[in-house]
Parts: structure tokens; C-alpha cells; sequence
């Protein structure tokens, strides 16, 4: 099994431009994850989908943000506009919710936003 | 609301000796799941263990094991024979029941190993 994909592995963009984060999950896993992982707050949930439907978006922290999975091997997350402030590693993972499995994480994509 | 703390921010050990890295954990809900993960500096997340709160016996996973003290509400990480390459950041992580496996991650604790 090929693990999570993600792409961009890095992308640097400008303050203001839209960015978008693709993720392909593990075949068969029918929940997806994105987290945002900075050194000030940590790993932050910030969406999650259970077969495609997103279950919970609290962690989205504004409306510059949102995500979609239109199917079971394909999600984005789009930032739009941009901000400095939005420079972190994020984190797409997949798992199977019908009991405690590990979740398995993506490589992340390093963004940063001049 | 769930809660995962790790109080050590940093810790350090010498190769080949073993170190315990704390975790506690807050959930009311008797049924969840308890991961450690590690980040090296290349930034991957690779799980480690896991130990479920029905489970009799602590996890242990080659030279990581789980001290799972259920009434304490602790799930610390035992590794065993320290090596170089376990230098990173350390997660732990609870899953509570139907939450569609959704994660709460403590804020990590930075282990270096010392040759």
C-alpha cells in the first residue's frame, strides 16, 4: 500500500494568494483527517470526514478555510486568502472507524506564506 | 471534554539506557483507545502503540511498551535500550468512543538520546 499522499510537499506562496493541499488516503479507510502543526499550538485537529461527510469542522479557524472530500480517495483544504500566519505543516491521515485503529499519517505539506 | 497532557516538555538519556516519557489523560467515557506516535526531525508521524482501555495487559511493541495504570488515568511510554535514532518528538494521543476514531493529541515531549 502506497500510505497517505500528500501534494505539495512544500509550497510557498504569497500573502493573499489561494493554496490548496490535496490528500489520497489509504484504500479503504473511511475516515480523513486534517491537523495544522505549528510550534506554538501544537498538532490542531482542524476537520475531520467519516465516509466523505465532514463530521466536525470546529477546528477550522476561519472562514479563509475549507475542505472538501468528494470522494473516498480525495480531499483538499484551501486557504483563501492566504496569511503569514497560516505558515505550518499540515497533516492529512486516514483511518478505518469502526474500532481504534491508528490513525496513518501523510508525509504533511510544509507551507509557508510570505 | 477529552484531554491528553504531557508533562515533560524535553527529556534527555543516555544510549542503551531506558526512559519513560509521561502521559495522562482525561475522558470520562470507560471505553477508548490510547496511541503514541513519534516524529523525528524529517516531520513523518509513525505510530508506536497502542493500548485499549479494556485491555488487560500493557502493549508493548519491541523495545516500546505502554505503562497502562488505568485508575491513574496514565499511558506512559517505556523505551527500552535508547538509541540514537530515537531522538524526536513523542505524541500521545486518545481516542474516545464514537468519534469516528477522531484523535486528541498531548503536546509532545522532545526526547534526545545522548551517545
Amino acid at each position: 500500500d502506497a500510505g497517505v499522499i500528500q501534494s505539495p510537499r512544500h509550497e510557498v506562496t504569497e500573502m493573499g494568494q489561494e493554496v490548496t493541499l490535496r490528500c489520497k488516503p489509504i484504500s479503504g479507510h473511511n475516515s480523513l483527517f486534517w491537523y495544522r502543526q505549528t510550534m506554538m499550538r501544537g498538532l490542531e485537529l482542524l476537520i475531520y470526514f467519516n465516509n466523505n461527510v465532514p463530521i466536525d469542522d470546529s477546528g477550522m479557524p476561519e472562514d479563509r478555510f475549507s475542505a472538501k472530500m468528494p470522494n473516498a480517495s480525495f480531499s483538499t483544504l484551501k486557504i483563501q486568502p492566504s496569511e503569514p500566519r497560516d505558515s505550518a505543516v499540515y497533516f492529512c491521515a486516514s483511518t478505518r472507524t469502526e474500532a481504534s485503529y491508528e490513525q496513518y499519517f501523510g508525509p504533511g505539506t510544509r507551507l509557508t506564506v510570505t | 471534554a477529552q484531554k491528553i497532557t504531557q508533562t515533560q516538555p524535553g527529556m534527555f538519556v543516555q544510549e542503551k539506557e531506558a526512559v519513560t516519557l509521561d502521559c495522562t489523560y482525561d475522558t470520562s467515557d470507560p471505553s477508548y483507545g490510547l496511541f503514541w506516535y513519534k516524529q523525528p526531525s524529517s516531520g513523518e508521524m509513525i505510530f508506536l502503540i497502542y493500548q485499549g482501555s479494556y485491555d488487560q495487559q500493557n502493549a508493548t511493541e519491541g523495545r516500546y511498551s505502554l505503562n497502562f495504570q488505568k485508575a491513574r488515568k496514565s499511558a506512559n511510554l517505556v523505551i527500552s535500550a535508547s538509541q540514537l535514532g530515537d531522538s524526536a518528538m513523542y505524541f500521545c494521543a486518545m481516542t474516545p468512543p464514537n468519534t469516528g476514531n477522531q484523535f486528541y493529541f498531548g503536546t509532545g515531549t522532545s526526547l534526545t538520546v545522548i551517545p
